[in-house]
């Protein structure tokens, strides 16, 4: 059951491009959704987050932009650099007690120079 | 000066074996979580705890058991080991359970043969 989804395991771009990674989920309760990024041999660490409330949030180089109604958000990196090459974990959770985070399996970008 | 520590980082041991994994947070945080990374890249929910108190437990086997001495620490037991156990366990904290970002650690992975 899985209610945080990136359906493409892969995503290769050029040095200087952008980058689009895209997340679906199928919980309506899930009101706040962020992303991470995981470099081998490493923890997953907090790259970005948007609440339900927003359609969009921009952080340098890193935008989510979020679409309630198709219950999709997408990650938008520009211009993507070598270094961005990692794996990207989509999460969400909802408001309440109790809550917990659930992850997407996980998106390997590469990023060519 | 590291926020979410977890030992050893990696764990070779036979099945039917008993183990522990260490996690330490410096942060400050309320919550502390296990999370399971299988050979599919999942990061699934094992345990949740705020301040020593269990809030979540995601239907894992009692061979599982997960202590807190205080809301620091956060450890992991497995009785009876299986190969299926072999994972990535990482641990992680947030401030409160709900809408905030975690901090993991770097991850234990647990072989088992």
């Amino acid at each position: 059951d899985q209610q945080v989804k990136q359906n493409s395991p892969s995503l290769s771009v050029q040095e200087g491009r952008i980058s689009i990674l895209n997340c679906d989920y199928t919980n309506s309760m899930f009101d706040y959704f962020l992303w991470y990024k995981k470099y081998p041999a490493e923890g997953p660490t907090f790259l970005i987050s948007i609440s339900s409330i927003k359609d969009k949030n921009e952080d340098g180089r890193f935008t989510v932009f979020l679409n309630k109604s198709a219950k999709h958000l997408s990650l938008h990196i520009v211009p993507s650099q070598p270094g961005d090459s990692a794996v990207y974990f989509c999460a969400a959770s909802y408001t309440g007690a109790n809550s917990k985070l659930t992850f997407g399996k996980g998106i390997t970008l590469s990023v060519r120079p | 000066d590291t926020a979410v520590s977890q030992t050893p980082k990696y764990l070779v041991t036979q099945m039917g074996n008993d183990k522990s994994i260490k996690c330490e947070q410096n942060l400050g945080h309320d919550t502390m979580y296990w999370y399971k990374q299988d050979s599919k890249k999942f990061l699934k929910i094992m345990f949740s705890y705020n301040n020593k108190e269990l809030i979540i437990n995601e239907t894992v086997p009692n061979r599982f058991s997960p202590k807190s001495p205080d809301k620091a620490h956060l450890n992991l037991h497995i009785n009876s080991l299986e190969l299926g156990d072999s994972a990535v366990y990482f641990c992680a904290s947030s401030q409160a359970s709900g809408n905030y970002g975690y901090t993991f650690g770097s991850g234990t992975r647990l072989t088992v043969v």
